[in-house]
């Protein structure tokens, strides 16, 4: 049992580049997310997806864009990065309901230079 | 808009000793609240939640939580502290479908 799978696990890109951040789960869960986590700033959403087809902004979208592309996937997109956005980005999944909680991946850490 | 503060970037503790971390939320209804611990290099696993009921829940590796609704705290605690503690821990709040607002998270420290 994967649980929640992110790929690639490091990435450096050079600024104006553009990448993909891919995340897969295996729980069947409906809602996704992406994090970014930045030093003293703990994490912090960017979107999230409350089921299959639809995606919403969430504190810090400006620059991605996101594609539930199906129930497992969950896809990151930086258009033209920007040193702005080196971070780490997790992945998480979760099941709407009461007592519930969120997955997390094991993260990627992504450089822009 | 729902806000967790942990006032504590780092933290030493002596192995053996007992550890409490702190974590203050703002949020109007009931919240729910989490700890999650990250290890260096890793993802966020979760040591414990609070959805309701008992104010004082258990979590995995010997932590536990209390909530206290007139405080607006959900401070974890251990009573011994190993070496392979050391990590970051993050504090949450959830939103609506499950969005999560973490605190800045407090690196912990064990000394031998």
């Amino acid at each position: 049992n994967a649980g929640v799978t992110q790929t690639p696990k490091f990435q450096v890109l050079k600024t104006g580049q553009s990448m993909t951040l891919q995340c897969a789960q295996d729980m069947n869960h409906n809602s996704m997310y992406w994090y970014r986590q930045d030093p003293g700033m703990g994490l912090r959403l960017i979107y999230y997806s409350a089921s299959e087809g639809t995606t919403d902004k969430g504190e810090v979208p400006n620059g991605y864009n996101v594609s539930r592309l199906n129930k497992r996937e969950f896809s990151l997109r930086l258009e033209s990065a920007a040193p702005s956005q080196t971070s780490v980005y997790f992945c998480a999944s979760s099941e709407p309901g009461l007592n519930t909680e969120a997955f997390f991946g094991q993260g990627t850490r992504l450089t822009v230079v | 808009a729902q806000s967790v503060t942990q006032p504590d970037i780092h933290i030493t503790v002596s192995e053996g000793a007992s550890l409490e971390l702190r974590c203050n939320y703002s949020y109007g209804a009931t919240p729910y609240l989490f700890w999650y611990v990250q290890s260096p290099g890793q993802g966020l696993q979760l040591l414990l939640k609070y959805f309701s009921g008992d104010t004082l829940v258990q979590g995995i590796k010997g932590f536990e939580a209390e909530f206290k609704r007139s405080q607006s705290s959900f401070n974890l605690r251990k009573p011994s502290v190993h070496w392979s503690d050391a990590a970051e821990y993050f504090c949450a709040v959830e939103q609506s479908f499950q969005k999560l607002v973490f605190g800045t998270g407090t690196r912990l420290l064990v000394s031998p």
